[in-house]
């Protein structure tokens, strides 16, 4: 019964390097969504993927940061040029298609915590 | 621009008593309104949610009220139990259905035996 598998569960950066987060949704979940935790703070939307299309990415950094989710393999959060306020969990979901977008009923994952040194 | 908010940090409860935990939202053009609950080191996990045209929703021991002309919705745990203890996230989700949720800040829960 695999959950939403997010890797690498820790990272730690020197400034100005690249950070990749990965992200295999639940099976039969076609919907990936990833949010950022910052310290002391909620979770903020970033961006809403399905196969090979970004659906909305209202809540991505203009700069630096992009993300994808290719027709085979995990979606990925690529962060360039890390800056010391990058640091942060950031939390991917999965939901079929339909239920999130319609209820906002998502499944995340454990996270992956970024830290920028 | 905080549209969700949580205005307690934290909440203390007796093991069987009542936990309520609050959450104000400033958007009228939320359609559901969800509660996630999180551990340490794990992600949310979905708990419950109530949908704009309902005032009330249970499920078990947690219900969801909304008052839409206060623009409140609150969290009631009955009875409350050790392993209730975590950090609640009040969530609201806009029409756009791209899945996109305004999370507030976060509630701590403690409920001692």
């Amino acid at each position: 019964n695999a959950g939403v598998m997010q890797n690498p569960r820790h990272l730690v950066r020197r400034r100005g390097q690249e950070a990749r987060l990965r992200c295999s949704p639940m099976k039969g979940h076609s919907h990936v969504y990833w949010y950022r935790q910052l310290p002391e703070e909620g979770l903020k939307f970033m961006v809403y993927l399905q196969k090979e299309n970004i659906i909305d990415e209202s809540g991505m950094p203009k700069e630096r940061f992009s993300a994808e989710f290719p027709k085979e393999g995990p979606s990925i959060l690529r962060i360039q040029q890390v800056v010391r306020g990058d640091s942060a969990a950031y939390f991917c979901a999965s939901s079929p298609p339909g239920t999130g977008g319609n209820t906002g009923e998502l499944f995340f994952g454990e996270g992956s915590r970024l830290t920028v040194l | 621009d905080q549209q969700v908010k949580q205005n307690s940090p934290s909440l203390s409860v007796q093991e069987g008593r009542i936990s309520i935990l609050n959450c104000d939202y400033t958007n009228s053009m939320f359609d559901y309104f969800l509660w996630y609950k999180k551990y340490p080191a794990e992600g949310p996990t979905f708990l419950i949610s109530i949908s704009s045209i309902k005032d009330k929703n249970e499920d078990g021991r947690f219900t969801v009220f909304l008052n839409k002309s206060a623009k409140h919705l609150s969290l009631h745990i009955v009875p409350s139990q050790p392993g209730d203890s975590a950090v609640y996230f009040c969530a609201a989700k806009g029409s756009s259905n791209t899945g996109k949720l305004i999370f507030g800040q976060g509630t701590t829960l403690q409920v001692k035996p």
